[in-house]
């Protein structure tokens, strides 16, 4: 089946210009989370949604960066008033809890990833 | 903190010789610990999901190895096509996090 997919690929604005990223899970997968990994950092967390629960937004970096997620499915992110700082891949993932031994674990599909750069 | 750390930053093996790439966590629980691989220009692939220290998974060839502190994937005589960033994740088990590791790039010469 389709795996998880984002748009656009590449990006690339200028700063202070808003930008908004997308991700389109695996169908049925009730949980979305969204990354950014920069060149030699390890993916950083910041924001998961899971079915029409509120979603966790303890990891965005500022209050210029916001997402939404419709219908329980299509996730946009928007980043506000863009620095240069805030180029990095974005990734998406999606998932749906699983229970092994009486554990829920949540095993994340990654999209292709969205390349932002600010200049 | 919890925290993942992954050894070595970088690998260079000969096609065909074997060796294991490291990942130590600390964290406040343990939900599971996953490997992806991560090819150039594309998002972390899935490759294991380990929940309890003693527990073990394979395929092809690599081998994931899970203990109350760490985890190794080892790779038994690697080709080319296995050469990629491998990177460690780990859910706790309070919240919603996963916490990465800054990845092992991997480099197998034919």
């Amino acid at each position: 089946g389709a795996g998880v997919s984002q748009s656009p690929s590449n990006k690339v604005t200028e700063k202070g210009k808003d930008v908004e990223l997308r991700c389109d899970p695996i169908s049925g997968h009730t949980a979305l989370y969204w990354y950014r990994q920069s060149l030699g950092q390890g993916l950083e967390f910041l924001i998961y949604f899971q079915g029409n629960s509120a979603p966790d937004k303890s990891g965005l970096p500022s209050d210029r960066f916001s997402a939404e997620r419709t219908g329980g499915s299509v996730s946009t992110l928007t980043i506000q008033r863009t620095q240069q700082e805030d180029s990095a891949v974005y990734l998406c993932a999606s998932s749906s809890p699983t229970v092994t031994s009486g554990i829920s674990t949540d095993t994340q599909y990654f999209g292709p990833g969205t390349r932002l750069t600010v200049l | 903190e919890d925290q993942v750390t992954q050894s070595p930053e970088a690998l260079r093996l000969q096609e065909g010789e074997s060796s294991s790439l490291n990942c130590s966590y600390t964290v406040s629980g343990l939900r599971g610990l996953f490997w992806y691989r991560q090819d150039p220009g594309k998002g972390p692939e899935f490759l294991f999901t380990l929940y309890s220290a003693g527990e073990e998974k394979e395929k092809e060839r690599l081998k994931a190895t899970l203990t109350k502190k760490e985890s190794f994937l080892h790779i038994t005589a690697p080709k080319p096509e296995d050469s990629a960033t491998y990177l460690c994740a780990v859910q706790v088990s309070t919240g919603n996090q996963f916490y990465f590791g800054t990845g092992t790039s991997l480099t197998v010469i034919p």
